[in-house]
Order: C-alpha cells, then structure tokens, then sequence
C-alpha cells in the first residue's frame, strides 16, 4: 500500500493521559500536515512539516500537543494531559512541495480519539 | 466570519437532478482552490482543483470568481454515489496553508 497510513485507527482514553498517533506520508512527499476534524466541521489545520522542519503552526496547537517529524519521514503527534475537548479524529495528509504543482494533499485513514 | 463558508446542507436532489454548491472565502491573497469529497467516516479525497477559466471533469464543473471571493461546484445528472460531504479548500501561497470550508452535504435518492 503505497498510501498515507495512520496508526491506531481508534484510540480511547481516559481524561489527563497521553496519547501519541504516528502518520507514515507517501514515500516521495517532503510536506506532512496534520488536521483535526469534529463532527460535522472540515479539517481544521494544526500543523505542518517541509521535511523534517516544523514551518507552520496554528493557535488551535495549545502546549499540550506536539508533533514532531524527526527524519523528514514518519510524523507523530502527542497529545498530552487529554482533555473530553481532544475527542476528534486527527488526520494525516502528505504532498510534494514542487513549485509548479498543485500541491495535492493525500489524506490517511485517519485516528479516531475518543477521551472519556 | 469564517475564512471559508459554504452553503448549509443538507442537499437532498433525486437522481439526475443537477446541484450547485457555494462556497466563498476571506483571504483575497488566497491562491489555489479545491473542492475535495469526504464520505462517511471516510478521509477526504481531491474531487478536483478550481481554476479561473472554470473546469470541468465529466458531470462536475467548477467555477472561481476571484473579484467576488466565490468558487461553485456543479454537480449533473447526479448519481446515488455522489451522496457524500462536498469540501471547499482554500490554499494560500506556497501551498501548506490550508482551509477547509465545513462542507455541504449532499444525499442523492432514487
């Protein structure tokens, strides 16, 4: 599958615990968003990545959350100290960051969170 | 206001009816324009890019009015399978930052 992967799929946990999801990009893309959906909202953009160098975040990204992108490869997003208003599903998408392209971004499954 | 608004839904057409969606926007230094599908507790997929001349992709036909801030989606001779969430994205320069529109939502019945 030469797709975007995310993983878990679904994660459930309790208020005040950490979680951290991992997004593998397709292999070829150097730019990696992150996304937070809600029912019934588009993405909201949280944060992205040209390679392994963090360019863009959106105040949306409180101090709680990090993502982090170490080898310009695979991305992980942390979520620290959950609160019941993280519940969303995060999505990954990728691109390739050639001038002259539309810049189409692929999206993953997704990670469903739920914190109870 | 919202960077970017589309019209409320939910759309609920016959088949073979044609549908519009509306979509406008408030960076006017925005630069690129999409409109993406999203079902069901799916992720969203490009429908297609929005370009100034207008566009067309068999039964869909976009439209961006730069002046007016304003992009259409035209949906022809709908298709049950085209019930699904309709997203209008907004890019700015350099093409990271991006902007959903929190969709239409269209069902299509027999």
């Amino acid at each position: 599958d030469t797709g975007v992967s995310q993983n878990p799929r679904h994660k459930i946990t309790k208020r005040g615990q950490n979680v951290t999801f991992r997004c593998d990009p397709i292999s070829e893309h150097n730019r990696l968003y992150w996304y937070r959906q809600t029912l019934g909202q588009g993405p909201e953009f949280l944060t992205y990545f040209q390679n392994e160098a963090q360019l863009e975040k959106s105040r949306l990204l409180s101090d709680r959350f990090s993502a982090e992108r170490p080898k310009g490869s695979f991305s992980t997003l942390e979520i620290q100290r959950t609160e019941q208003g993280d519940s969303a599903m995060y999505l990954c998408a990728s691109s390739l960051g050639l001038v002259g392209t539309t810049y189409e971004q692929y999206f993953g499954p997704g990670t469903r969170l739920t914190v109870t | 206001r919202k960077e970017v608004e589309q019209d409320p839904g939910p759309f609920n057409v016959p088949e073979g009816a044609t549908v519009a969606f509306n979509c406008t926007y408030s960076n006017s230094a925005s630069q690129s324009f999409f409109w993406y599908r999203q079902d069901c507790r799916k992720e969203p997929k490009l429908l297609m890019s929005v370009y100034s001349s207008g566009n067309e992709d068999g039964r869909f036909t976009a439209q961006l009015n730069r002046a007016s801030q304003y992009i259409s989606l035209l949906i022809r001779d709908s298709k049950l399978s085209d019930s699904a969430t309709y997203l209008c994205v907004v890019r700015d320069t350099g093409g990271f930052k991006t902007i959903f529109g929190a969709g239409t939502r269209l069902f299509v019945k027999a």
